[in-house]
């Protein structure tokens, strides 16, 4: 069974950083694409950033510069460094396991960690 | 970015009846590579988000026959044949096919 489990979220003042994680189990984690989106409370989802099984990165214009994707294969784990943070990031983050063809058809995903960017 | 529009944002629908979901790209969704990247997800209350659709038509593993997806270019549907309790919920079409990728606004399915 795929399981992703995020964690690292939290309270943290405009302008600081954090460092989400997402922990994989139940498929071969290094042959797959992941990513993570965000969900701002009571709004729509927005894709952030994807790595590929081979580590090419991808992000979109509102976090280029900010944030930073990696992957530990060996921990099949998922990271996100989130820095510079901002009032409009607070939402809650997941991570996504992407499918055959990578993220662009995720199949399975988190059930995410809440950022609140706010003094 | 590509623009997803969905239609309706609110559809109240009787048990047993069926419903229907539409989503507009502002652009082809045909990738170079010849596949249109078109999900469709639900995302129960409280829920993460759930595929149910992939690459226009596609049904992933698990979901039941009565969910099909199709369209091609910039139009898509999602169908219900015949709702059940558990089909509320919020359904999100996303293209895949143009970085980033992109979630219509959602469309809320409730019993009527």
């Amino acid at each position: 069974e795929v399981q992703l489990v995020e964690s690292g979220g939290g309270l943290v003042q405009p302008g600081g950083s954090l460092r989400l994680s997402c922990a994989a189990s139940g498929f071969t984690f290094s042959s797959y694409s992941l990513g993570w989106a965000r969900q701002a409370p009571g709004k729509g989802l927005e894709w952030v950033s994807a790595i590929s099984s081979g580590g090419d990165t991808y992000y979109a214009d509102s976090v280029k510069g900010r944030f930073t994707i990696s992957r530990d294969n060996s921990r099949s784990t998922l990271y996100l460094q989130m820095n510079s943070l901002r009032a409009e990031d607070t939402a809650i983050y997941l991570c996504a396991k992407g499918g055959a063809a990578g993220v662009r058809e995720a199949d399975y995903w988190g059930q995410g960690t809440l950022v609140t960017a706010s003094s | 970015d590509v623009v997803m529009t969905q239609s309706p944002l609110s559809l109240p629908v009787t048990l047993g009846q069926p419903a229907s979901i539409s989503c507009r790209s502002s652009q082809s969704l045909v990738h170079s590579d010849g596949n249109t990247y078109l999900s469709w997800f639900q995302q129960r209350p409280g829920q993460s988000p759930r595929r149910l659709i992939y690459r226009v038509s596609n049904r992933g593993s698990g979901v039941p026959d009565r969910f099909s997806g199709s369209g091609s270019g910039t139009d898509f549907t999602l169908e219900i044949s015949r709702l059940e309790a558990e089909d509320v919920g919020v359904y999100y079409c996303m293209q895949g096919t143009h970085w980033p990728y992109t979630f219509g606004q959602g469309t809320k399915l409730e019993i009527k």
